[in-house]
């Protein structure tokens, strides 16, 4: 697509419910990433994939965080059992390929996803 | 997780006046970006840099790569009210994958 896709854009949920989250990345690119922005912070890196495998997964808060990627391409964010302290945006990033000099990220509108 | 030292934290300015905010690490870093990001919407590419001393200009921004490598500034010529919003810089060391983030310089113009 022309642009990274996230969906939903908003997601209200329970305490204790599971929640999947969407990234839809540029065509071509094999890089993708997850952060999560919390109210007024910075980008916490939360994982990375080249391809469909995920090197590093060492910003992932807690095993209750998973995620996956196939087809090289959509890659899905799970939150299981959702506590209240999980409430951000969680955006999404993709790039042409890591180990480029010239290696921009390229960033989703986000989904705000509210834990009541 | 590890970020990097951005200021101001935020700032408020009239229209038209200059703005500079400048991004700060301990590590020497051999990329510098500087995105923009509107409310509701995800971070916007403002500028890249990829060598110590380079100095970039994109319409009223300019950017500069440190020449220690440890810092890099951003500057906003004659503020417009459309240029609030939260500026991040984030740096990389050369080949990697993960950018460091800033913590984020919130700007609001006074029309």
């Amino acid at each position: 697509g022309a642009g990274v896709s996230q969906s939903p854009s908003n997601k209200v949920t329970e305490k204790g419910k599971d929640v999947e989250l969407r990234c839809d990345p540029i065509s071509g690119h094999t890089a993708l990433y997850w952060y999560r922005q919390s109210l007024g912070q910075g980008l916490e890196f939360l994982i990375y994939f080249q391809g469909n495998s995920a090197p590093d997964k060492s910003g992932l808060p807690s095993d209750r965080f998973s995620a996956e990627r196939t087809g090289g391409s959509v890659s899905t964010l799970t939150i299981q059992r959702t506590q209240q302290e999980d409430s951000a945006v969680y955006l999404c990033a993709s790039s042409l390929r890591t180990g480029l000099i010239k290696n921009i990220q390229y960033f989703g509108a986000g989904t705000r996803l509210s834990v009541l | 997780g590890q970020q990097l030292n951005q200021s101001p934290q935020s700032m408020f300015i009239q229209e038209g006046e200059d703005v500079s905010m400048n991004c700060t690490s301990s590590s020497i870093f051999n990329t510098w970006l500087w995105y923009k990001q509107d409310p509701g919407e995800g971070p916007v590419l403002l500028i890249a840099l990829y060598k110590a001393g380079e100095l970039t200009s994109n319409g009223r921004l300019t950017a500069q790569f440190g020449i220690t490598r440890k810092d890099s500034f951003l500057n906003i010529s004659a503020s417009i009210p459309s240029d609030v919003g939260i500026y991040f810089c984030a740096g990389a060391t050369s080949g990697t994958y993960k950018y460091i983030f800033g913590t984020g310089t919130r700007l609001k113009v006074l029309a």
